[in-house]
C-alpha cells in the first residue's frame, strides 16, 4: 500500500520569496503524484500532477513540482510567492494498478509574512 | 457552473439522528468518491463508485450507506450519528476509476452535538 509523509507541518515564508514544500512517498512502482491546496474553508483544488514523461511538472497559479524517483519525493516549488497562496498543501499518491484511491499526506500549512 | 456540489455546506445535528448529504458532479465523469477531513486535516477516503457499483469501500462502519442514483450522483447516509463522525466531507470525481485526477467539491461540514 501506498503512503505519503510532509514533514512540515507549518511552513512561514516572507512575500515574495521562494517556497518549497517537501513530499515522500513509499510505493512499490511510480505512482500517479498529485498536489492539491485548500484554502481556509474551501474544498481541494489541484495544483498539479505527475503521471509520466517529463519530471518537472508545471502546474496552475506559477506552481511547479518535480518528481525524483531515487529520492521518492515530489516537491512543490514556487519562485515567488504572493500572501494569496497562504493555505494547505496536501501531497497524494495513487496506485497505478487497480481502482485509484488516493492516499493524502497529512499537509503542510504555508504562512506568508508581508 | 460547479463541477462538484454537495449539499448541505454545513450540518448539525445531534447524537442519534440519521442524515444524508448530497453530491452532483456535471463533468460527465465515471466514478465518484467520498473522503473524510478529520479535525486535524487528514483526508481518508471512504468509498468510490464507479459507473454506480461500489468499487472502493474503505473499513467504514456500516452505519455509513452511500448510494448512487446514477453516475452524476452520489449520496452518503448516516446512521446514529456519533460525536466522531463530525468532521468535513468531501465528494470528489475522476473520469475514471484509475489514471485520471480527482475533482473535489466545497465538503460538508458535520457537527454531532
Amino acid at each position: 500500500a501506498q503512503s505519503v509523509t510532509q514533514p512540515d507541518i507549518h511552513i512561514t515564508v516572507s512575500e515574495g520569496a521562494s517556497l518549497e514544500l517537501r513530499c515522500n512517498y513509499s510505493y512499490g512502482a511510480t505512482p500517479y503524484l498529485f498536489w492539491y491546496v485548500q484554502s481556509p474553508g474551501q474544498g481541494l483544488q489541484l495544483l498539479l500532477k505527475y503521471f509520466s514523461g517529463d519530471t518537472l511538472v508545471q502546474g496552475i497559479k506559477g506552481f511547479e513540482a518535480e518528481f525524483k524517483r531515487s529520492q521518492s519525493s515530489f516537491n512543490l516549488r514556487k519562485p515567488s510567492v504572493h500572501w494569496s497562496d497562504a493555505a494547505e498543501y496536501f501531497c497524494a499518491v495513487g496506485a497505478r494498478t487497480g481502482f485509484q484511491k488516493l492516499v493524502f499526506g497529512t499537509g503542510t500549512r504555508l504562512l506568508v509574512s508581508p | 457552473d460547479t463541477a462538484v456540489s454537495q449539499t448541505p455546506k454545513y450540518l448539525v445535528t445531534q447524537m442519534g439522528n440519521d442524515k444524508s448529504i448530497k453530491c452532483e458532479q456535471n463533468l460527465g465523469h465515471d466514478t465518484m468518491y467520498w473522503y473524510k477531513q478529520d479535525s486535524k486535516k487528514f483526508l481518508k477516503i471512504m468509498f468510490s463508485y464507479n459507473n454506480k457499483e461500489l468499487i472502493i469501500n474503505e473499513t467504514v462502519p456500516n452505519r455509513f450507506s452511500p448510494k448512487s442514483p446514477d453516475k452524476a450522483h452520489l449520496n452518503l447516509h448516516i446512521n446514529s450519528l456519533e460525536l466522531g463522525d463530525s468532521a468535513v466531507y468531501f465528494c470528489a470525481s475522476s473520469q475514471e476509476a484509475s489514471g485520471y485526477e480527482q475533482y473535489f467539491g466545497p465538503g460538508t461540514r458535520l457537527t454531532v452535538t
